[in-house]
């Protein structure tokens, strides 16, 4: 069984569509995260969700919208997808409480999206 | 600005030798710090957590140190072998640092 499991893996698609990447986790966690990795393979936090409230927001660009219809799914829907947006994303989950943090977070396999 | 940094971006070391892997971060006061191994094509997997009271984790192979008067961690490997061959990752909060990749040669 997959502890965090991302759908789909790889993700091409052209200049200006809208794309959804989708997230589950079957490990009861609070808290799950969105994570960007780009080409020099620097991990950046995007989101962070806890019990389906948004805590976390980094500067990230209006286009992307995180969505979390419960505990154990975070979605995110980018919209006019740029070539800038090509990366690695990867979505993970801990069990956070009221913390601020990752913990002992279990990340999926990523998602490689490429623009076009 | 939170800021940590991971010295290597990579380093090399003969099979059996011990990997010493440092992470320094600034204006952080962090209750704990992580590290993580990314192997590629893959997401990053938990190794250890050590907390701010904590001087030093062992986990097998793996020992991690906190200095939270230097701001660093040290994070070592013993008896390294190929197959620990991957990136490492510290983390701290939310923030992850750039990773050394470890390469173990025969």
């Amino acid at each position: 069984d997959t502890a965090v499991s991302q759908t789909p893996k790889y993700l091409v698609t052209q200049m200006g569509n809208d794309k959804s990447i989708k997230c589950e986790q079957n490990l009861g966690h609070d808290t799950m995260y969105w994570y960007k990795q780009d080409s020099k393979k620097f991990l950046k936090i995007m989101f962070s969700y806890n019990n389906k409230e948004l805590i976390i927001n980094e500067t990230v660009p209006n286009r992307f919208s995180p969505k979390s219809p419960d505990k154990a799914h975070l979605n995110l829907h980018i919209n006019s997808l740029e070539l800038g947006d090509s990366a690695v994303y990867f979505c993970a989950s801990s069990q956070q409480g009221t913390g601020v943090g990752l913990g002992e977070a279990f990340f999926g396999q990523g998602t490689r999206l490429t623009v076009v | 600005s939170q800021k940590i940094e991971q010295n290597s971006e990579a380093l090399n070391i003969q099979e059996g030798k011990t990997a010493t892997l440092t992470c320094n971060y600034t204006n952080y006061s962090p209750a704990y710090l992580q590290w993580y191994r990314q192997d590629p094509g893959r997401g990053p997997v938990f190794l250890l957590l050590i907390r701010e009271n904590e001087k030093e984790k062992r986990k097998e192979r793996l020992k991690v140190t906190f200095d939270t008067t230097l701001k660093q961690s040290l994070f070592h490997i013993t008896a390294s072998q190929p197959a620990d061959s991957a990136t490492y990752l510290c983390a701290l909060r939310l923030l992850f640092g750039s990773g050394t990749k470890l390469n173990v040669k025969p």
